[in-house]
């Protein structure tokens, strides 16, 4: 079975930095990535790794290590647009299918 | 370059009657997933498919649910006999061939049944 774990809600203040945290325990893995998801709206495209370490991608980074079973994505700088959900995902082999956790929506406030 | 296509955004069902949800992928993508989103969840596989073949669909519940992606035209996801319990956001997502999985989402079908 695949179980993927991550908090439910965060909240943080514009311009500041927060960090989602995803672990997972799967029988088989490939690689993980990271959505966002705005209310009432498809999943968006923020993150895909599959080796141990960093990525960074503008205001985004995600990291990822295989040995703990353990990923986050970095929010730097936060603003009020990125208010939403951001969900992890798994996938055991190349083009296999994602399987999604719960979810951690993202309050931004003033 | 459009995006993955799904219509209808917003269906609208009775108890009993039949949804057809459809899912055109990205251009050059030929995998095709279905995914639902049950209210307050998170989005949970229900079926993988390329052209005319379907690859995993150990998501689909066991009756009245099935998904199709002919040769020509988009992918179906057919729910026969809707129950109220069906009224979920169901995503579609395409990627091209295997090796550069990313899959990209299409904006979703909300169906309701009343």
């Amino acid at each position: 079975g695949q179980n993927i774990d991550q908090p439910t809600e965060m909240t943080a203040t514009e311009g500041a930095i927060v960090q989602i945290n995803c672990t997972y325990q799967t029988s088989g893995f490939n690689g993980l990535f990271w959505y966002q998801q705005h209310a009432g709206e498809a999943p968006t495209f923020l993150s895909y790794n599959v080796l141990d370490g960093l990525e960074e991608k503008g205001r985004f980074s995600s990291f990822l290590s295989r040995s703990k079973g353990y990923s986050y994505l970095l929010l730097k700088e936060l603003q009020m647009k990125d208010s939403a959900s951001y969900l992890c995902a798994v996938t055991k082999a190349a083009g296999n299918k994602l399987t999604f956790g719960g979810g951690t929506r993202v309050l931004v406030k003033p | 370059n459009a995006g993955v296509m799904q219509n209808p955004r917003h269906l609208v069902r009775r108890r009993g009657q039949e949804a057809r949800l459809r899912c055109s992928p990205m251009k050059g993508h030929s995998h095709v997933y279905w995914y639902r989103q049950l209210p307050e969840e998170g989005l949970k596989f229900m079926v993988y498919l390329q052209k005319e073949n379907i690859i995993d669909e150990s998501g689909m519940p066991k009756e009245r649910f099935s998904a199709e992606f002919p040769k020509e035209g988009p992918s179906i996801l057919r729910i026969q006999q809707v129950v109220r319990g069906d009224s979920a956001a169901y995503f579609c997502a395409s990627s091209p061939p295997p090796g550069r999985e990313t899959q990209y989402f299409g904006p979703g079908t909300r169906l309701l049944v009343l």
